[in-house]
């Protein structure tokens, strides 16, 4: 099945610094890579996801990058600011079920 | 549309007790996930269940849980028994997905359960 490695599991970046977290999978069959934010104590929800079929993907300062020949995927986040600090997780999919990451604690400091 | 419905938010048993946690999807979507979050660890799936069908339950330890979601009424993790090691928040998750796309996962607030 299908394994999820995320790095690091703590990170923390001056605000307005960049951060970024990266993940690799083990089923080269996996075809969907979403990340998901959870502030303490709520439900994570989707903040951008990645198909196989391309690259990159950017949604203002948050922007994906997959690299399916390594099965290597990195969430970037620019000019970070104090909401930003969460855990986020990546996770990967092929048959439908979803796969996450352990995790990465974002720390933005002031 | 309300969203992923989780009852309790919080639940508290003694050893040897039943817990019975309770998802409602999203309107519209067939697909529940259960997923369970120890403290400062990651989401481990635990079973990903259609009406009246179990399609993958691998996550799931092989006695004491079960899980169903019946063709009318909220989809329910059951845990028989519990032990200490139990307590955890368990997140249910909803889909659109049909078998042919993979979609975004809709999460409930969590059951977060606590053995004493």
């Amino acid at each position: 099945g299908e394994n999820v490695e995320q790095h690091p599991s703590t990170l923390s970046v001056q605000e307005g610094d960049s951060a970024v977290i990266k993940c690799t999978y083990s089923d080269s069959a996996s075809n969907y890579f979403p990340w998901y934010k959870q502030e303490l104590g709520k439900r994570p929800q989707l903040i951008i996801d990645i198909r196989s079929n391309v690259g990159e993907k950017k949604d203002q300062r948050i922007a994906v990058t997959l690299n399916k020949t390594a099965k290597h995927f990195s969430l970037h986040i620019t000019e970070t600011q104090p909401e930003d600090s969460a855990v986020y997780f990546c996770a990967a999919s092929e048959d439908d079920k979803i796969i996450f990451g352990k995790g990465t604690r974002l720390h933005i400091l002031p | 549309n309300a969203g992923v419905m989780q009852n309790p938010r919080h639940l508290v048993r003694r050893r040897g007790q039943e817990a019975r946690l309770r998802c409602s999807p999203m309107k519209g979507h067939s697909h529940v996930y259960w997923y369970r979050q120890l403290p400062e660890e990651g989401l481990k799936f635990m079973v990903y269940l259609q009406k009246e069908n179990i399609i993958d339950e691998s996550g799931m330890p092989k006695e004491r849980f079960s899980a169903e979601f019946p063709k009318e009424g909220p989809s329910i993790l059951r845990i028989q028994q519990v032990v200490r090691g139990d307590s955890a928040a368990y997140f249910c998750a909803s889909s659109p997905l049909d078998s042919y796309n993979t979609g975004e996962l809709f999460f409930g607030e969590g059951s977060r359960l606590t053995v004493l």
